[in-house]
């Protein structure tokens, strides 16, 4: 599976658009880009996931870039909630892994007042 | 629907002493998994099952077992708890089915919280 960089820690003010970015210079044809995030003590929540067109969800929206060595994740109108550590993932769906998510450090977005 | 239950969600053990996390889900998903995560750090796979009956070695395997009880049923045993393994035990489980079917979302419990004195 590529491995991702991302910023360790990131602030935005409430109300407005959070936009993570994340590299992934590796990645392969059939990997895909996973977010997930991790709330204070709690486990971890997906998010979105995206093979090389952009994603949407109720969520957030996903843009990679289209030679996919990067993409970003946007949270449009940030809350004080959304306060987290996001994880950025590439891996294959399938395969030797069978599923499984190499997570790093991620970035801790803190949303401020 | 629940989702992905753990229990306990906290314990204290003396090194030596043995126990057992216990991990269900009942959104009848074929895989499940077992990570740690120390302080600071991101998560790390310790066990996982593909699908009832097998199971297989994640990254961080020594000094756990684990047993597939059933299909929604995933626990993870210390045999000997040493200080190394003070962490928060999180399970989660995936639809995970045949290759290029399903969706490997997975979904995570709650956690728990054992430290080892």
């Amino acid at each position: 599976d590529a491995k991702t960089t991302q910023p360790p820690s990131m602030d935005c003010a409430e109300g407005r658009a959070a936009n993570l970015p994340c590299n992934h210079s590796t990645i392969s044809g059939n990997e895909y880009v996973y977010w997930y995030r991790q709330i204070h003590s709690q486990g971890p929540q997906y998010i979105i996931h995206g093979l090389k067109n952009n994603e949407t969800n109720e969520m957030a929206s996903l843009i990679i870039t289209e030679d996919r060595k990067s993409s970003t994740l946007i949270l449009p109108h940030a809350t004080l909630r959304d306060t987290a550590v996001y994880y950025c993932i590439v891996k294959t769906p399938r395969g030797s892994t069978l599923g499984r998510l190499y997570f790093g450090r991620g970035t801790q977005l803190t949303v401020w007042p | 629907n629940a989702g992905v239950t753990q229990t306990p969600k906290f314990q204290v053990l003396k090194t030596g002493q043995s126990m057992t996390l216990q991990c269900a889900q009942d959104m009848n998903h074929n895989s499940m998994y077992w990570y740690r995560q120390d302080p600071g750090m991101g998560l790390r796979l310790i066990y996982y099952s593909a699908s009832e009956g097998t199971t297989d070695k994640g990254e961080v395997p020594n000094g756990y077992n684990v047993s597939r009880l059933n299909k929604r049923e995933f626990s993870l045993r210390l045999e000997s708890a040493a200080p190394s393994q003070t962490s928060v035990y999180f399970c989660a489980s995936s639809e995970a089915l045949h290759r290029g079917q399903g969706t490997d979302t997975q979904y995570f419990g709650p956690g728990t919280r054992l430290t080892v004195l």
